[in-house]
């Protein structure tokens, strides 16, 4: 079965600085999503961003980008020019395409990292 | 972006009385909707998976006949805790996808009060 592991419970950032929010996963998959969402206190789940295992250039949105190493089953999340709205809770999410022949392409999420931003 | 609503968003019922939460994808026809449920402090556990005219497939341990799940069309989803107990209190939250192989987008979830 696959498993996401976030081993940070909680991280903090001053303002406008960069934070790595660490996450990584155990599969015998060869094709797969990986995800960051983001839950903040109003508890709406936004993806923040989203990489597909096949491709080797890291994802990017705006100031959020990703550090994925496929061979080590890593997938980092990096919040550049950290801004008080960035905190949140941060969950890593992994499913597999159902193309793959798996069958799991629900969601696995890690039990997620809370982020404080301090001004 | 894709829309997902989901109500109610609060909710407190009585020990024994059954409550129903809707899901609905309100831009786009969701051929797959998720149920989780979230305890505090807690990352989301998936309940469910439902497609539309289909029996909903549960995860392990958790009671159909509690949670019944209906997916009656490709915009509405809806769960229903029956004989709802106190230590069904819990945050919900659903999710519809387009097709299987793209990302779930979320409902706002749904405080559930058991008193």
């Amino acid at each position: 079965a696959q498993t996401v592991t976030q081993s940070q419970p909680e991280m903090s950032v001053q303002e406008a600085e960069t934070v790595t929010l660490s996450c990584t996963y155990d599969t015998s998959e060869s094709d797969y999503y990986l995800f960051w969402y983001k839950q903040p206190p109003s508890r709406q789940m936004i993806l923040v961003i989203r990489q597909e295992a096949y491709k080797q250039q890291n994802a990017t949105e705006n100031r959020f980008s990703v550090n994925f190493q496929k061979a080590a089953k890593s997938f980092s999340l990096k919040i550049s020019d950290s801004q008080l709205g960035d905190a949140a809770m941060y969950f890593c999410a992994y499913r597999t395409p159902l193309w793959s022949g798996g069958s799991n392409y629900k969601l696995t999420f890690g039990k997620g990292t809370l982020l404080t931003v301090n001004p | 972006g894709a829309v997902v609503s989901q109500h109610p968003s609060r909710v407190i019922c009585k020990s024994g009385t059954s409550v129903k939460i809707e899901c609905r994808s309100l831009d786009f026809q969701a051929t797959t909707m998720f149920w989780y449920r979230q305890f505090p402090k807690q990352s989301l556990m998936l309940m469910a998976t439902s497609n539309e005219g289909s029996k909903a497939t549960y995860e392990q341990g958790v009671e159909k006949d509690k949670f019944l799940i209906n997916h009656a069309s490709l915009t509405l989803s809806t769960l229903t805790v029956t004989s709802a107990h106190p230590e069904d209190s819990s945050f919900y939250i659903c999710s519809a996808a387009v097709d299987r192989n793209t990302e779930a987008f979320f409902g706002q979830g749904t405080r559930l009060t058991v008193v």
